[in-house]
């Protein structure tokens, strides 16, 4: 039960678009589009932003979007806003019948 | 609206025991598969347990598989996390999260309880 692949961090400038990518394996994400993301700012609870690979939790905006080729999931946000700021991460079921978190990226907007 | 409130966090000494809860509201309690996820401090989410609506399958991450217990109480909403044979590495916030079949996510968390295992 290895964590999915996250990077540490990235950054961008308000308006920009940013992309966090989450490598798993065949045996996960690979093998499931039951891939979701949540984003959690400093000292909060997670929230859901994004549900199977690529649909959105209603108001959650349509700037974040999902998708998935082969291992990796990605989470894309554009027209980056300050509130954006938080820790984000995936997640992904797998063939054990289990769940795994991705280690988690910070983003930074500048 | 949906709420799930945990409880019963703490301090305790290793090898010690713990029973965490989480009551829920808002929705058809009995109807939804429920999960546990701990966090700990600094550190990234780690999915812990599954426990299915009725209660008969239940999943558990490695790390505590033998030493946690998963079980509900659909008559009271209640969701229960017996912890036993509690290391250091088991410190950490404990969320309960709805899990959407809907959906394949957890779609609502509680706002936390932490457990604290030291001498």
């Amino acid at each position: 039960q290895s964590a999915l692949t996250q990077p540490p961090s990235v950054s961008g400038s308000p308006g920009q678009s940013v992309t966090i990518s989450c490598t798993g394996t065949s045996s996960d994400v690979g093998s499931y589009n039951r891939v979701s993301w949540y984003r959690q700012p400093p000292g909060t609870a997670p929230k859901l932003m994004i549900y199977e690979v690529s649909n959105r939790p209603s108001g959650v905006p349509d700037r974040f979007s999902g998708s998935k080729s082969g291992n990796t999931a990605s989470l894309t946000i554009s027209g980056l806003q300050a509130e954006d700021e938080a820790d984000y991460y995936c997640n992904s079921y797998t063939n054990s019948g289990t769940w795994v978190f991705g280690g988690g990226t910070k983003l930074t907007v500048l | 609206q949906v709420q799930l409130v945990e409880s019963g966090g703490g301090v305790v000494q290793p090898g010690g025991s713990l029973r965490l809860s989480c009551v829920a509201s808002g929705f058809t309690f009995s109807s939804d598969g429920m999960h546990w996820v701990r966090q700990s401090p600094g550190k990234g989410l780690e999915w812990v347990t599954y426990i299915r609506y009725d209660g008969i399958n239940k999943y558990y991450a490695d790390s505590v598989k033998g030493r946690f217990t998963t079980s509900r109480d659909n008559s009271k909403n209640m969701l229960y996390l017996q912890m036993n044979s509690l290391r250091a590495e088991d410190t950490a916030m404990y969320y309960c999260a709805r899990y959407r079949g809907q959906g394949n996510c957890f779609d609502y968390w509680g706002q936390g309880t932490l457990v604290t295992v030291s001498s």
